[in-house]
């Protein structure tokens, strides 16, 4: 069945750090892939997404490249701000069968200034 | 355009009685589905509704239920709370996930069962 590993957290940076969240997937055909990220007592905000191999997502600083022959979403971000501290939650949609997202567990981020 | 509203924000229970949450969709969109989120499970798809039916279910028992209305408004019920129902429970909702559309979150209702 399709799922999505995440690296595990909590991860700690200093601010102005560079960022990498690691993401891999497993499913069938060609799926949507996106990065949520969740803020203190809030619900889940997209952060960006791709729709095919090779596409890039960014927003706010952040990328990520859909890799298929990797099968992976790694989330980047050059230069990490103490207002990024979150929840970054990676996620799948398959677009094969059942029309179902399927997310990761979440990598809580916590950066010092 | 309004986000994803869900009431109440936070509720608390006792075991074996019943609740009732509430979900409305951004405008125009006809697809919501509903996640429970607790810091040992992570986020878990618990069913999805696209115009009034159920499309889709994840593995919860059957004292999970939900409905979706005509206008993509939503509820989700759980009767006979358990402690373990205790939970962040997330609404989220989209055009179609077959379009790959994004699905878009609203803000949550906490529950807490005494």
């Amino acid at each position: 069945g399709n799922s999505v590993t995440q690296m595990e957290g909590p991860v700690t940076l200093s601010e102005e750090a560079f960022l990498t969240i690691n993401c891999t997937y497993t499913a069938t055909g060609y799926p949507s892939l996106f990065w949520y990220v969740q803020y203190p007592g809030e619900g889940l905000q997209l952060l960006l997404k791709a729709t095919k191999a090779d596409d890039k997502g960014s927003n706010k600083g952040f990328e990520a490249t859909y890799r298929k022959e990797t099968t992976s979403f790694h989330l980047e971000k050059g230069s990490v701000q103490v207002s990024d501290s979150a929840v970054y939650f990676c996620a799948l949609l398959s677009t094969s069968g059942t029309y179902k997202y399927i997310f990761g567990t979440g990598t809580r981020l916590k950066v010092l200034a | 355009k309004a986000g994803v509203t869900q009431t109440p924000r936070y509720l608390i229970k006792t075991r074996g009685q019943q609740v009732t949450l509430s979900c409305s969709p951004i405008s125009g969109h006809r697809s919501v589905s509903w996640y429970q989120q607790t810091p040992g499970q992570g986020l878990q798809f618990l069913f999805e509704y696209f115009s009034e039916t159920q499309r889709n279910k994840g593995n919860f028992p059957g004292r999970f239920s939900g409905r979706q209305f005509s206008n993509s408004r939503s509820e989700m019920n759980v009767s006979t709370l358990e402690l373990g129902d205790s939970a962040l429970y997330l609404c989220a909702s989209s055009s179609d996930p077959s379009s790959t559309d994004t699905q878009y979150f609203g803000p949550g209702t906490r529950l807490t069962v005494l």
